[in-house]
């Protein structure tokens, strides 16, 4: 089902450093997964997909996990830059070709 | 990459009255467009599908009568928030889809305020 949350939990990494973020999805028959990066203010940006027939694609400095067998997706971002700073959203792909957003991570970086 | 516009970024309204967003596809044909409204500090929750030349699908809970969906080209939808109310003050986000195609561009959002 869809997932809403009433807060946004907070990562906080020191620059420099390794994050990971993590997510939980619902559908077990989702067959599409897709990271966002959200700033403040702004619409949704496209950062890294995987499909269900995968369990690990690297892009430029990250990296995403899919464990089907726990419904658990994450999101590895290498040497974390200031401007990594934003909410981080994990979002499956029903069957019906909606796309059905998670709960969201802030990302904090440290100085 | 494909880019997704939306007008107007900001509007402020009174109470009662009614607000037309547009969202476009300037550089692919969308079949298929999504609407979406995010309240502070939550996620982006689904409010509607929208096929080219058909009905618009929506989500559980939201008012058709009052969320307006038009999808009459393949480049633009509108979404016409009709007698706005301050609880409808929100972002509103629409995403398009070409054909076929899994991956969605996001517009970047419409912030609307209701007085």
């Amino acid at each position: 089902g869809e997932s809403v949350g009433l807060h946004l939990p907070t990562l906080s990494v020191q620059e420099g450093d390794n994050s990971i973020i993590n997510c939980a999805y619902s559908n077990s028959a989702s067959d599409y997964f897709i990271w966002y990066k959200q700033e403040s203010g702004k619409g949704p940006q496209f950062i890294i997909d995987i499909r269900s027939n995968m369990d690990k694609r690297q892009g430029q400095r990250v990296t995403v996990l899919l464990n089907k067998t726990v419904k658990h997706l994450s999101l590895q971002i290498a040497a974390t830059q200031p401007g990594d700073s934003a909410v981080y959203f994990c979002a499956e792909k029903f069957r019906d070709d909606k796309i059905i957003f998670g709960k969201g991570t802030r990302l904090h970086i440290l100085p | 990459g494909a880019v997704v516009s939306q007008h107007p970024s900001r509007v402020i309204c009174k109470s009662g009255t009614s607000v037309k967003i547009e969202c476009r596809s300037l550089d692919f044909q969308a079949t298929t467009m999504f609407w979406y409204r995010q309240f502070p500090k939550q996620s982006l929750m689904l409010m509607a599908t929208s096929n080219e030349g058909s009905k618009a699908t929506y989500e559980q809970g939201v008012e058709k009568d009052k969320f307006l969906i038009n999808h009459a080209s393949l480049t633009l939808s509108t979404l016409t928030v009709t007698s706005a109310h301050p609880e409808d003050s929100s972002f509103y986000i629409c995403s398009a889809r070409a054909g076929g195609l899994d991956t969605q561009y996001f517009g970047p959002g419409t912030r609307l305020t209701v007085l």
